[in-house]
């Protein structure tokens, strides 16, 4: 069975300073996984993805996550939040070769001018 | 391009009532997915469709949710006998052939609400 545990619900940060989303993953197969932006009143949009190529994924908007098969996770990153950045952010699982996505409950990102 | 559309933008609607809830994917696109998503929480996996047929409707919770898409490009989500927990954003994301779940492409939502 496939689940995935977003551990932080609401995340804030000062504009400028890194960012860290936190996601780790149960599946019992090789996993891919997914990071979504939602931002208010828009529809979903990928950020990035991880399909068992590099562990290191790098998205649009200067998002990354690396793949961590030991610790079961797949946390997202960015080095420097902007005011933009502000949403929410779902981690999402899905079996390779499977149809069935899993998306996690989510973590709203707040940024501070 | 035309993205991913999703008509009515809102819908309220009273229990028991029935409802519909139509999807535009993508030209092209051959994969379709139908997605809940309740008030504080991630998108709820629903129905896929592959062309015409379901390949997998293991998320639809009950008899009373039902989706059809019997040209490969128009699907409806049809909900009987609404309860107020269908109350929900319903989402849909269609895939270009060959990359399945990996690229999907969100429409905006269908906001029900049942009084």
């Amino acid at each position: 069975a496939q689940s995935v545990t977003q551990l932080d619900s609401h995340v804030s940060v000062s504009e400028g300073t890194p960012v860290l989303l936190r996601c780790n993953y149960s599946s019992s197969y090789s996993p891919s996984l997914f990071w979504y932006v939602q931002h208010p009143n828009k529809g979903l949009q990928l950020l990035l993805k991880y399909t068992s190529a590099a562990t290191l994924v790098k998205g649009i908007n200067g998002f990354e996550a690396e793949f961590k098969k030991s610790e079961t996770s797949f946390h997202l990153t960015k080095p420097s939040a902007h005011m933009s950045d502000a949403a929410e952010y779902f981690c999402v699982v899905s079996d390779t070769g499977g149809f069935k996505t899993i998306f996690g409950a989510g973590t709203r990102l707040f940024v501070k001018a | 391009g035309a993205g991913v559309s999703q008509t009515p933008s809102n819908k309220v609607t009273e229990k028991g009532k029935y409802v519909e809830l139509r999807c535009d994917p993508i030209s092209g696109h051959t994969a379709l997915y139908w997605y809940r998503q309740s008030l504080g929480q991630g998108p709820e996996f629903l129905i896929y469709f592959q062309g015409t047929g379901a390949a997998d409707d293991s998320g639809l919770p009950n008899d009373r949710f039902f989706a059809v898409r019997p040209e490969g490009s128009v699907s409806t989500l049809k909900i009987q006998r609404t309860e107020r927990g269908d109350s929900a954003v319903y989402l849909c994301a269609s895939s270009p052939p060959g990359q399945g779940k990996d690229t999907q492409y969100f429409g905006p939502g269908t906001r029900l609400t049942v009084l």
